[in-house]
């Protein structure tokens, strides 16, 4: 799997946009990106995924860069709900489980 | 559609004693994953299942952890005899098996085990 790099806290004040990075160097050419996140002790819950392309969905965007060497997930609106850690993930080969690292600790205050 | 359901919720055992938590995944992924969260640490990989054959199994603890999932459906993950150090939050994740890309991983809101 390619190591991944993240700040282990940011702050972040509700309604404005949370921007966390990712530091993925190693990544290969066919290595996808996959971001998750854990709030307090609920199961960890999918956010989004991409290879090169920036990609959006309704909770998040994804924004790779050219090189591919790292990452940023955006969360518009960030509100208190998106209190969490949140994980880069880079799998590797298909269906190879996630490893989890730190991740980032994002705390949305009013 | 259901997501990735656990039993139980909680569980409270006595050291030595024997626990099996189960999982069943969304209905046609074949791949399963087991994790743990033991406080204050990181989640760890414990092992995935394809199907209904172990693919990977290097996260297991020691041998007195044992993961089946007969038929490829639901899996159970046994724990005996348990002791203290077993205590933590237990996940199950299942996803599609695709073979060519990763598809996203659908977790189930975990077992947490106290052994006292």
């Amino acid at each position: 799997d390619a190591k991944t790099t993240q700040p282990p806290s940011m702050d972040c004040a509700e309604g404005r946009a949370a921007n966390l990075p990712c530091n993925h160097s190693t990544i290969s050419g066919n290595e996808y990106v996959y971001w998750y996140r854990q709030i307090h002790s609920q199961g960890p819950q999918y956010i989004i995924h991409g290879l090169k392309n920036n990609e959006t969905n309704e909770m998040a965007s994804l924004i790779i860069t050219e090189d591919r060497k790292s990452s940023t997930l955006i969360l518009p609106h960030a509100t208190l709900r998106d209190t969490a850690v949140y994980y880069c993930i880079v799998p590797g080969e298909a269906g190879t489980a996630l490893i989890f690292g730190k991740g980032t600790t994002l705390s949305v205050s009013s | 559609e259901a997501g990735v359901t656990q039993f139980p919720s909680h569980s409270v055992i006595e050291k030595g004693q024997t626990v099996t938590l189960r999982c069943d995944p969304i209905s046609g992924h074949d791949n399963l994953y087991w994790y743990r969260r033991v406080m204050g640490k990181e989640i760890k990989f414990l092992l995935h299942f394809v199907k209904e054959s172990k693919q990977d199994e290097s996260g297991m603890p020691n041998n007195r952890f044992l993961a089946e999932r007969t038929g490829g459906t639901y899996s159970t993950l046994k724990v005996q005899p348990a002791e203290l150090e077993d205590s933590g939050v237990y996940f199950c994740a299942s996803s599609k098996l695709t073979g060519v890309t990763n598809t996203e991983a659908f977790f189930g809101q975990g077992t947490r085990l106290t052994v006292v």
